[in-house]
């Protein structure tokens, strides 16, 4: 497609289940990041990556939350033994990456809405 | 850690009134990039500054980069309906030195048009 694309759009789930979302970057884009908003509030960085590697997990919550790429396009973000306290929205991004000195504009997908119940 | 600071957090406006976010880094950015968030929407790339004391025009919108590269603003001219919606700073931070794509989101303003 022409965008990014994140499935699903919308999950409910019972506290203490896994779940697993999932990102489809523009094709060509190498990085990739994921954010995650609670409503009404900003975008709090999750993890980034670069091709397949993730040189920045530094905004995970805790080790209930990993995340994957693999062949340089689709990632997974997975969140073990939810908890209430995820019920957010989960936003992918893509971009060409850093070039040079000048940063590319991430494009975003429509987002994930979790609900933990 | 490394951020920038955004203000105001809301700014509820008349139809036809200006509008002005602000941000503000105490490190000098290389870059800074403007998102629009629509209601119910995701983020959506507007501009990105690069050189000191740059300025932007897209039609009502004037984006400024300070000459210090370490404030930016987002100025809207005579308001629309059409531009509810939550606008976003983000500037990339280097980590030890070494440059990489990430980028650190302002906390938005939120901004509302009275018709």
């Amino acid at each position: 497609g022409a965008g990014v694309s994140q499935s699903p759009s919308n999950k409910v789930t019972e506290k203490g289940k896994d779940v697993e979302l999932r990102c489809d970057p523009i094709s060509g884009h190498t990085a990739l990041y994921w954010y995650r908003q609670s409503l009404g509030q900003g975008l709090e960085f999750l993890i980034y990556f670069q091709g397949n590697s993730a040189p920045d997990k530094s905004g995970l919550p805790s080790d209930r939350f990993s995340a994957e790429r693999t062949g340089g396009s689709v990632s997974t973000l997975t969140i073990q033994r939810t908890q209430q306290e995820d019920s957010a929205v989960y936003l992918c991004a893509s971009s060409l990456g850093r070039i040079l000195y000048s940063n590319q504009p991430q494009h975003f997908g429509d987002g994930t809405r979790l609900s933990i119940l | 850690g490394q951020q920038v600071m955004q203000i105001p957090q809301y700014q509820h406006v008349q139809e036809g009134e200006d509008f002005t976010t602000y941000c503000n880094s105490s490190t000098t950015l290389s870059n800074i990039q403007w998102y629009k968030q629509r209601p119910g929407g995701h983020p959506v790339f507007l501009i990105q500054l690069v050189k000191s004391g740059e300025v932007k025009k897209q039609k009502r919108l004037t984006f400024q980069f300070g000459e210090a590269k370490k404030n930016s603003s987002l100025h809207i001219t005579a308001t629309q309906t059409t531009d509810v919606g939550t606008y976003f700073c983000a500037a990339p931070f280097n980590a030890g030195g070494t440059s990489y794509g990430k980028l650190t989101f302002g906390q938005g303003t939120i901004l509302t048009v009275h018709p």
